[in-house]
């Protein structure tokens, strides 16, 4: 199956650094998203990426829909204590309806 | 409240016992999914479903069952459990296409002996 690769896969960070992790593929995707995991809980969408080159920021969130349409990044900024969880990039190959999340990466803040 | 649930939340079982995994959403969406989360896999789509009587399959559909009969529900059904089918499973909906917003639910923890 697709393998989408997050880097790095853990994190562990004071509170109010920045925060950046990526994901790459070997396939190029026609739509990027990134999702949250807090523990226990299901995955909530954070950031939507529709076109190649696209800069979308939520609040402290920045992502960045990669131009070779295999690559995506998230950026947090100064970082908060509920910020922990595991952040999942997504996408969608081509026009059809499968969809395929990343392996994660884990970010732990201190405070 | 806009909800998916999922049930049971936790289940042990022996292999080649059949068992379902119920799933319901009650926003009318179109789109729902299924994935198993394993740890440094991420998750991985089993099966997703466009509309009523319309299924498809996902990355790792092998000894996985589903059905559509209903816009609301989106039961997962595993005929004959094996070991390493023991993982965390997600229920997701989503209004009409995976790239839209995909609600999760709380997830179910199956461990197979």
């Amino acid at each position: 199956g697709q393998q989408l690769n997050q880097s790095p896969q853990s994190m562990f960070i004071q509170e109010g650094e920045d925060v950046s992790m990526n994901c790459t593929s070997s396939s190029i995707f026609n739509t990027w998203l990134w999702y949250k995991q807090d523990p226990g809980e299901g995955p909530v969408l954070l950031i939507a990426l529709y076109k190649a080159g696209e800069l979308t920021s939520n609040g402290r969130l920045t992502a960045q829909f990669g131009i070779t349409r295999k690559d995506s990044f998230l950026n947090i900024s100064a970082s908060i204590p509920s910020d922990v969880g595991i952040y999942f990039c997504a996408g969608q190959l081509g026009t059809g309806n499968q969809f395929y999340f990343g392996t994660g990466t884990s970010l732990t803040v201190i405070p | 409240e806009a909800q998916v649930t999922q049930n049971p939340r936790y289940l042990i079982t022996v292999t080649g016992k059949k068992l379902t995994v119920t799933c319901s959403q009650n926003m009318n969406h179109e789109y729902m999914s299924w994935y198993r989360q394993d740890p440094g896999l991420g998750l991985r789509q089993i099966y997703y479903s466009m509309n009523v009587e319309v299924t498809d399959k996902g990355d790792v559909p092998e000894g996985y069952k589903v059905s559509r009969k209903e816009k609301r529900n989106f039961p997962l059904i595993l005929e004959s459990p094996s070991p390493n089918q023991t993982s965390l499973y997600f229920c997701a909906s989503s209004e009409s296409a995976p790239q839209e917003t995909q609600y999760f639910g709380p997830g179910t923890r199956l461990l197979v002996l």
